[in-house]
């Protein structure tokens, strides 16, 4: 179940920063907010996680609004490569936890030359 | 470190045949979840395993299952084919069960049913 809402499709011009949101209002205190995407037809592939701090790594910067209702997923100097679709999900980090992920539709990302 | 591998890449069987895919998850990794991807239903969740026991599984008929080896190797099967079963199939590796660790995806089965 989907507790996610993105936006379905967006552009952006190559080397500019990529700026996607995603809305999860209902989230609780104890769910993270995970980032993956998908290049056509391959595996998703983990992009960033977060609980309330803004994260960084080498990929993209994750920011998660002091409400923890929405966060942004920035990606600094897109490139033709990072044409894909991104899902935004929630999970509970729960050690007891049904390990699957609720994929939604997520937003496609079209970097245009 | 090696990633999530799956075989073989591309299947493609008739109906009623059954099908046997493999995944061997991250070196350490011992959950190994399995999800359907179709263009009408998207990413869906079949079962995870995890020391060799299956601990969830979603919505799908018992023609689908699976099992994980001593070695975190798993397969999935599905029997008696239907056309709708046309997809691909991804598996994932997280170092444990529950929901505290990262799952890793492979590049995926695409399994074509004539």
């Amino acid at each position: 179940d989907a507790k996610t809402t993105q936006p379905p499709s967006m552009d952006c011009a190559e080397g500019r920063a990529a700026n996607l949101p995603c809305n999860h209002s209902t989230i609780s205190g104890n769910e993270y907010v995970y980032w993956y995407r998908q290049i056509h037809s391959q595996g998703p592939q983990y992009i960033i996680h977060g609980l309330k701090n803004n994260e960084t790594n080498e990929m993209a910067s994750l920011i998660i609004t002091e409400d923890r209702k929405s966060s942004t997923l920035i990606l600094p100097h897109a490139t033709l490569r990072d044409t894909a679709v991104y899902y935004c999900i929630v999970r509970p980090r729960d050690l007891t936890g049904a390990n699957n992920l609720f994929f939604g539709t997520g937003t496609r990302l079209t970097v245009i030359p | 470190k090696a990633g999530v591998t799956q075989t073989p890449r591309y299947l493609i069987k008739t109906r009623g045949q059954q099908v046997t895919l493999s995944c061997s998850p991250i070196s350490g990794h011992r959950s190994v979840s399995w999800y359907q991807q179709t263009p009408g239903q998207g990413l869906q969740f079949l079962f995870e395993y995890f020391s060799e026991t299956q601990r969830n599984k979603g919505n799908f008929p018992g023609r689908f299952s699976g099992r994980q080896f001593s070695n975190s190797r798993s397969e999935m099967n599905v029997s008696t084919l239907e056309l709708g079963d046309s997809a691909l199939y991804l598996c994932a590796s997280s170092l444990t069960s529950g929901t505290t660790d990262t799952q890793y995806f492979g590049p995926g089965t695409r399994l074509t049913v004539l």
